[in-house]
């Protein structure tokens, strides 16, 4: 059973796309990150939120506590937007993660 | 910006070697993490570290490993006798506040570990 889904797995688009990655999670949670891999396999995080929306830059990412689920979208999508994107929440107790499988993300110019 | 550090960023090991990952976290950081991900497949946690103890573990965190923090800067993970299924990329992360706060972890970089 997987806490954590996302989807879609594998997602392509042009470059200038509006690109829409979502997850779902099936525990209470406190907050809820999207974390960045980069295909050199470091890992950063981009949000961390709680309740509404949070925007930095061309990201904007959503959550809805009722309906437990989040959206990351990335606007006017460009080569370098090209990664896995990963969403996580911690657990209720203590200081794990419950992490999503990734959403690979190929911007084609 | 502060950054998680991590050293090296890859190694090869044969299989039975004993391993040593590096982490360098925030320096007013206080709760220290390791994660890994075996290719293809998803992060997974392994040890969470507060004063100078393990506060979590999975599972995947056996006998065979252990973290220590030898001085006021460096966060190991130590691997005693690797298997080949140990391949993976290793994930360093640290965190400044306590537990139950919403604050964010910084992960380091990786470290990518083959065992041959």
């Amino acid at each position: 059973k997987n806490e954590v889904e996302q989807s879609p797995q594998n997602l392509t688009a042009q470059e200038g796309e509006f690109i829409t990655i979502n997850c779902s999670y099936s525990v209470g949670i406190s907050a809820l990150h999207w974390l960045q891999q980069h295909p050199g396999g470091g890992i950063v995080s981009l949000f961390m939120l709680s309740s509404g929306k949070k925007k930095h830059g061309r990201l904007i990412a959503t959550i809805n506590i009722q309906e437990k689920h989040s959206s990351l979208h990335i606007t006017a999508s460009h080569p370098r937007d090209s990664a896995v994107y990963i969403c996580a929440v911690p657990r209720t107790t203590g200081n794990q993660f419950y992490f999503g499988t990734g959403t690979s993300l190929t911007v084609i110019p | 910006e502060p950054e998680v550090t991590q050293t090296p960023s890859h190694q090869v090991t044969q299989m039975g070697q004993e391993v040593i990952l590096r982490c360098v976290p925030i320096s007013n950081h206080l709760y220290f993490y390791w994660y890994r991900q075996i290719l293809g497949q998803k992060v997974e946690f392994l040890v969470s570290f507060y004063n100078n103890e393990i506060s979590e573990k999975s599972e995947i965190f056996d006998d065979q490993f252990s973290v220590e923090r030898p001085d006021g800067s460096n966060f190991t993970l130590k691997i005693r006798s690797t298997k080949l299924e140990d391949s993976a990329m290793y994930f360093c992360a640290s965190k400044q506040m306590g537990r139950g706060g919403v604050e964010t972890q910084y992960f380091g970089p990786g470290t990518r570990l083959l065992v041959l």
